[in-house]
């Protein structure tokens, strides 16, 4: 199985701010990489694939960089609607997610 | 536009099976590429992967659970249908379905809460 670590686990960070989020994985899996944004009580909503391509309509302080075995999500300046916990998922071989970033406000 | 909506009990008792239905539409699960997957999360907690079936009938679950888990797919009715065996408190989270073609996510549905409590 492929295991997919995250850091941090919380991020506390204020409006404006560059932030990035660190997802590592157990074994290479190339670009299979996506992330996501969720918000208390909703779906999930995808931002990257292919670890570095927008998904269409996500904005583009958003993006996505890596390959193998380490990857970031970058928020280039923080919006207040960017606070929300924040997941990468695999899907080289099967699926899995990673353990989440809250980003909270600092 | 493509919409999936899952549906089911709210409530099981443990040692009880769960069934949960993921009605579609905006799609077909006969095309050539297309999957839908479950994936749960529990309160608080990170989300899970479960199982997946695509548009051929090939069908992949979770390592974990797979000893309790039945995939299906109704293509007439747009639905797939998720079995899990042996319902345990530890499952009681939210259950999401959601359509992948190339392997990501997107869309998914809204999710529904099942808590299992005798």
């Amino acid at each position: 199985d492929i295991q997919m670590t995250q850091s941090p686990s919380t991020l506390s960070a204020s409006v404006g701010d560059r932030v990035t989020i660190t997802c590592r994985a157990s074994q290479s899996i190339s670009s299979w990489l996506a992330w996501y944004q969720q918000k208390p009580g909703k779906a999930p909503k995808l931002l990257i694939y292919k670890a570095s391509s927008l998904e269409s309509g996500v904005p583009s302080r958003f993006s996505g960089s890596g390959s193998g075995t380490e990857f970031t999500l970058t928020i280039s300046s923080l919006q207040p609607d960017d606070f929300a916990t924040y997941y990468c998922q695999q899907y080289n071989s099967l699926w899995t997610f990673g353990q989440g970033t809250k980003v909270e406000i600092k | 536009q493509i919409t999936l909506k899952e549906s089911g009990p709210t409530l099981v008792k443990p040692t009880q099976t769960l069934t949960l239905t993921c009605t579609f539409s905006g799609f077909s699960l006969s095309t050539s590429g297309v999957g839908v997957g479950w994936i749960r999360q529990p309160p608080g907690k990170a989300l899970e992967w479960l199982a997946l079936i695509y548009w051929d009938d090939d069908k992949r679950y979770s390592p974990s659970l797979k000893s309790r888990l039945t995939i299906t797919k109704d293509t007439s009715k747009n639905q797939v249908v998720l079995t899990m065996t042996n319902m345990d408190p530890v499952d009681t989270a939210t259950y999401y379905c959601a359509l992948t073609t190339l392997g990501w996510f997107d869309p998914w549905g809204q999710g529904t809460l099942v808590t299992v409590s005798s």
